[in-house]
């Protein structure tokens, strides 16, 4: 799977849209983009994942550049809550083929 | 709530023991993962199992042993402990033998070894 690429850290204010980028340069033309979130020592929590198209749910949007090299999660309006530590993984999806997670973006919301 | 049970929740035990861990998964999913991460360190993948079966394995130390029993509950066994296997332990589950896409997580062991 490819390797990814995310900043260390990131603030952002409250009520405000926050925007985690993620490279992955490498990526193939089978693999999906993930977005997983884990708020302090609980378990992951899936947010979102494509494989090109731009996507969008409840809880946020993702949107995948042309060339699929690189992707931004957004969160719309950041509350205290989405404080938290984002990963972004790139998959194939396929039987055995699992989600490797790096050390992700750890977001602060800021009151 | 993710569906997904996980106990005990917090376990003390000394350097040498040997522990338990136990997980069940969403009712329906066939599939069980187990992810270790150690304290300030991101998840790393020891192994998955599907419908009983063996299917992935990651950095799973030889004194570490899993199962998954008829009734789709997992068991992790952590032998001869070192005080570095202190961490949290993340069961995590998913419907398909693929897993398109959300892999759902419990709440975690704490294992505390002194």
């Amino acid at each position: 799977d490819a390797k990814t690429t995310q900043p260390t850290s990131m603030d952002c204010a409250e009520g405000r849209a926050a925007n985690l980028p993620c490279n992955h340069s490498t990526i193939s033309g089978n693999e999906y983009v993930y977005w997983y979130r884990q708020i302090h020592s609980q378990g992951p929590q899936y947010i979102i994942h494509g494989l090109k198209n731009n996507e969008t749910n409840e809880m946020a949007s993702l949107i995948i550049t042309e060339d699929r090299k690189s992707s931004t999660l957004i969160l719309p309006h950041a509350t205290l809550r989405d404080t938290a530590v984002y990963y972004c993984i790139v998959r194939v999806v396929r039987t055995g083929n699992q989600f490797y997670f790096g050390t992700g973006t750890s977001l602060t919301v800021i009151p | 709530d993710s569906g997904v049970t996980q106990t005990p929740k917090h376990l003390i035990t000394a350097t040498g023991q040997r522990v338990t861990l136990r997980c069940s998964p969403r009712s329906g999913d066939l599939s069980v993962y187990w992810y270790q991460q150690s304290l300030d360190q991101g998840l790393q993948f020891l192994i998955q199992y599907y419908n009983g079966e063996e299917r992935a394995k990651g950095n799973i130390l030889e004194r570490f042993s899993a199962q998954q029993f008829p009734d789709l509950h997992s068991e992790l066994n952590l032998s001869s402990l070192e005080l570095g296997d202190s961490a949290l332990y993340f069961c995590a589950s998913s419907g398909g033998l693929a897993n398109t896409g959300e892999l759902f997580f419990g709440e975690g062991s704490r294992l505390t070894v002194l």
